[in-house]
């Protein structure tokens, strides 16, 4: 079934914790994509990734980083750097030409 | 200005009745919009793309497009209860953006 998988569902992190959300695509989509959403609010992007070993800063990416080592996967760092990481984290893929987003099913983070 | 400009809602309609979402947009250039539905705790799911002046309808839905006055709206015709959710009008900026409003919440009336 072809899809984008997130992992995992709830992540807990405590003080001075990196922690890695997990992203899996089997799209075959060139372009990954993460975002931070906040209570109330719209989706901000974080970074995104257009081809394998290739990824460009978002809007909000302090605090963040990523790696791109193969098409499929696209995991997200959120490092002790990024103060209020509390919040739900969604990956996506597509995106190329005209075509739409994709969404994983997110995953919510919380402080300890 | 932000990007992308919804307006803010909460919107509660009577079930049958028809819901009318606005999303105006800042980037001239811009040339893919779309709009997702997400539910309370979910995320996003693409339910209409739209790329030329005019309506695109696909079922209950219908969105249309008015580029000169840079804006996109979604109706939602014979609301049912399960289209309670929050509705996200994005807007593609450069070849792989997408720039969102914050949504619009839905709350359709049985």
């Amino acid at each position: 079934d072809g899809g984008i998988t997130q992992s995992p569902k709830y992540l807990f992190r405590k003080e001075g914790q990196n922690v890695t959300l997990s992203c899996e695509q089997n799209l075959n989509h060139d372009a990954m994509y993460w975002y931070r959403q906040d209570p109330g609010q719209g989706l901000r992007l974080i970074y995104y990734s257009q081809i394998v070993n290739d990824f460009q800063k978002g809007d909000i990416a302090e605090g963040y980083s990523v790696s791109r080592e193969k098409k499929e996967s696209f995991p997200l760092t959120v490092t002790s750097a990024q103060k209020n990481p509390t919040a739900f984290y969604l990956c996506a893929s597509g995106g190329q030409r005209n075509q739409p987003q994709h969404f994983g099913d997110g995953t919510r983070l919380s402080i300890l | 200005q932000k990007e992308v400009e919804q307006n803010s809602g909460p919107l509660s309609v009577p079930e049958g009745a028809i819901a009318s979402l606005n999303c105006t947009y800042s980037d001239r250039v811009s040339q893919s919009f779309f709009w997702y539905r997400q539910y309370s705790g979910k995320s996003p799911e693409l339910i209409m793309s739209i790329y030329s002046n005019g309506d695109k309808e696909d079922g209950r839905f219908t969105a249309q497009l008015n580029k000169a006055s840079q804006y996109v709206s979604l109706l939602i015709r014979d609301s049912q209860p399960s289209d309670s959710a929050t509705y996200l009008c994005a807007v593609k900026v450069g070849d792989y953006k997408l720039s969102f409003g914050a949504g619009t919440t839905v709350t359709v009336r049985a």
